[in-house]
């Protein structure tokens, strides 16, 4: 059975700061990869997607990456803002039935 | 837009009083999910459907029935709910081309007393 974990499961760092939320997941057969952001009371935003075959993806300041063989992936965020605090959650799909199997998430606050 | 509906958003009831939280797409999707969020758990996966009329159980189906009349509707009922399914829940779906892109739903609180 999957499993997802997410380190730290808190983080607070001032503004300005570069930071790595980490993402580890057991079984490597997975089909891909994602981030996702939920801010609180509010539903899930996809910022990131690795398919399996891929090293890594970048979209602004955020790039992600992807060690398959050893079951990691990592979210960088480059030069944090107050408006990136939110919960990040990693999540793996893998299997027939599109499951995407989700970590605890990272609660990032970035204050000014 | 494309989006995936849910309704309501907020619901209190009391325990053992029959309630339906629906889920619309309006994007055509084949593959609809329905999952539950909880502090110290993370998301699960309760029921999901590949298409119209086939309906599978997740990881945590106990107490929850779903039903896929059409395709952009997958509602998730709760025959007789218990204070143990206090949770947010969140609809998804893709399509079967591109199923590892799922739009989720802005989910449904639900608080049972």
């Amino acid at each position: 059975k999957q499993e997802v974990t997410q380190i730290p499961a808190a983080l607070s760092v001032p503004e300005g700061e570069n930071l790595v939320l980490n993402c580890s997941f057991t079984d490597s057969a997975i089909y891909n990869l994602q981030w996702f952001r939920q801010d609180p009371g509010k539903g899930l935003t996809s910022l990131l997607l690795i398919q399996s075959s891929q090293r890594e993806q970048t979209s602004g300041r955020l790039n992600a990456s992807l060690d398959k063989s050893s079951g990691r992936s990592t979210l960088y965020i480059a030069a944090s803002q107050p408006g990136d605090s939110a919960t990040y959650l990693c999540a793996v799909s893998g299997g027939s039935n599109y499951k995407l199997t989700f970590g605890k998430g990272t609660l990032l606050t970035v204050n000014p | 837009e494309a989006q995936v509906t849910q309704n309501p958003r907020y619901l209190i009831t009391v325990t053992g009083k029959k309630l339906t939280v629906t889920c619309s797409q309006n994007m055509n999707h084949e593959y609809m999910s329905w999952y539950r969020q909880d502090p110290g758990l993370g998301l699960r996966q309760i029921y999901y459907s590949m298409n119209v009329e086939v309906t599978d159980k997740g990881d945590v189906p106990e107490g929850y029935k779903v039903s896929r009349k059409e395709k952009r509707n997958f509602p998730l009922i709760l025959e007789s709910p218990s204070p143990n399914q206090t949770s947010l829940y969140f609809c998804a779906s893709s399509s079967w081309e591109h199923q590892e892109t799922q739009y989720f739903g802005p989910g449904t609180r639900l608080l049972v007393l």
